[in-house]
């Protein structure tokens, strides 16, 4: 595809199940970022993959977020027993990653209401 | 840890006016800045990086490292321009960009 690709796009849960948020990047990018933005907040790190290697966890707030890229392509962000301070959208970034700095390209995000 | 602030939550500014969105960071290390831009019904988008040191849609910014600022500069606001801008930063390397709260910017006709 042309971009960053997130799936679903709106999803409504009812506080404590679990929900699976799904990230497809651009094509050959190695890098791929999770960010959670909260009503009038700027996006805020989440977590970080190279290839299938998650190298940077430190802004998953509980341990109720878990992710993942086993293929080093497709990522699930998934959180467990939901709680309605997870409303919020999930943004998801790919860069081509290497030595150099690359800019990460954003998806469209996923919508998340907790009821 | 960094920070990025942003102290301007909204800017209304009239078409042909020079507009400043003001960004100022914290980071102890030489950071990489970056401006990224949300027009309405679309996603976030890079807008400009200082390494490139290029112009995109007329906006400029540079860098002042003694004061730890990023401001973003163009000097005849167009309707278009109308968007969320958020100001963001990364330590270098393939890294999580930290981003400031965004600043809202309207120009009227």
């Amino acid at each position: 595809g042309a971009g960053v690709s997130q799936s679903p796009r709106y999803k409504v849960a009812k506080r404590g199940q679990d929900v699976a948020l799904r990230c497809d990047p651009i094509s050959g990018h190695v890098s791929l970022f999770w960010y959670q933005q909260a009503l009038g907040q700027g996006p805020e790190f989440l977590t970080y993959f190279q290839n299938e290697a998650q190298l940077d966890k430190s802004g998953l707030p509980s341990d109720r977020f878990f992710a993942e890229r086993p293929e080093g392509s497709v990522s699930t962000l998934k959180i467990q027993r939901t709680q309605q301070e997870d409303s919020a959208v999930y943004l998801c970034a790919s860069s081509k990653g290497g030595s150099l700095n690359q800019p990460q390209h954003f998806g469209d995000g996923t919508r998340l209401s907790i009821l | 840890a960094q920070r990025v602030t942003q102290p301007e939550k909204l800017l209304s500014v009239f078409k042909g006016a020079p507009v400043e969105l003001k960004c100022n960071y914290s980071y102890s290390g030489s950071p990489e800045l970056f401006w990224y831009v949300q027009y309405s019904r679309q996603r976030l988008q890079l807008l400009l990086r200082h390494i490139s040191r290029e112009s995109i849609k007329g906006f400029t910014a540079d860098l002042n490292k003694g004061e730890t600022s990023f401001h973003l500069k163009k000097p005849f606001a167009q309707e278009e321009d109308s968007a969320m801008y958020y100001c963001a930063l990364t330590r270098g390397g393939a890294d999580g960009l930290t981003f400031g709260k965004g600043t809202h910017l309207i120009i009227q006709p």
